[in-house]
């Protein structure tokens, strides 16, 4: 079964530091775009960054700079390093594949369970 | 940025009703529109992907039509299970936009 499962949330002070990873299981995150979308209590879906097959990465305005996209190809694992951390960086982290179907690639079908970081000090 | 705008933003009906969630792009986006099912506390799924396409496992109550701005989620029949929020997702272009979301609740 296809499977994503996300780790390394928690507490953070304002301006630290904090690396999620993601697990896959039954396929590669190599040969696969993947990519994180985070929800902030309450709020709605936000993207956040995306990785191609053949490394190209993307984010959103809002952590430019700040966090960094990743992934380590002989454990199966997407990262994402977050920097410079903000109270409004508070959210829960999914991780997702981003899937080809039809005409995009942006096709987020499956997703893990979330990761919760929380920004106060 | 293209904005995605969803309405309504909530919604009031019954077990057996025919609900009709509409999403509505800044510009053109052709079909590249996926639609996703929340539940309180548990991560989105994927429902519908190019507008119209059903994700393989998901119920037929749910269909999807729409092409250039203006797109629509229905279900046809209202089940329990199906109480939720919904977002719509353009996947025309970075950055990657949803819509605010439609949370559907029960009359």
């Amino acid at each position: 079964e296809v499977q994503v499962v996300e780790s390394g949330g928690g507490l953070v002070q304002p301006g630290g530091s904090l690396r999620l990873s993601c697990a896959a299981s039954q396929f590669p995150v190599s040969n696969n775009y993947m990519t994180w979308v985070r929800q902030a209590p309450g709020k709605g879906l936000e993207w956040v960054s995306l990785i191609y097959s053949g490394g190209t990465t993307y984010y959103a305005d809002s952590v430019k700079g700040r966090f960094t996209i990743s992934r380590d190809n002989s454990k199966n694992t997407l990262y994402l390093q977050m920097n410079s951390l903000r109270a409004e960086d508070t959210a829960v982290y999914y991780c997702a594949r981003s899937d080809c179907r039809g005409n995009s690639c942006y096709v987020f079908d499956y997703w893990g369970q979330g990761t919760l970081v929380t920004v106060s000090s | 940025d293209i904005q995605m705008t969803q309405s309504p933003s909530s919604l009031s009906a019954s077990v057996g009703d025919r609900v009709t969630i509409t999403c509505r792009a800044s510009q053109s986006i052709s079909s590249y529109l996926n639609w996703f099912q929340q539940e309180p506390g548990k991560a989105p799924r994927l429902l519908i992907y190019a507008a119209s396409s059903l994700k393989s496992g998901v119920p037929s109550r749910f269909s999807g039509s729409g092409n250039g701005t203006d797109f629509t989620l229905t279900i046809s029949s209202l089940q329990p299970e199906d109480f939720a929020t919904y977002y719509c997702q353009q996947s025309y272009s970075t950055p990657i936009t949803f819509g605010q979301g439609t949370r559907l609740e029960i009359k």
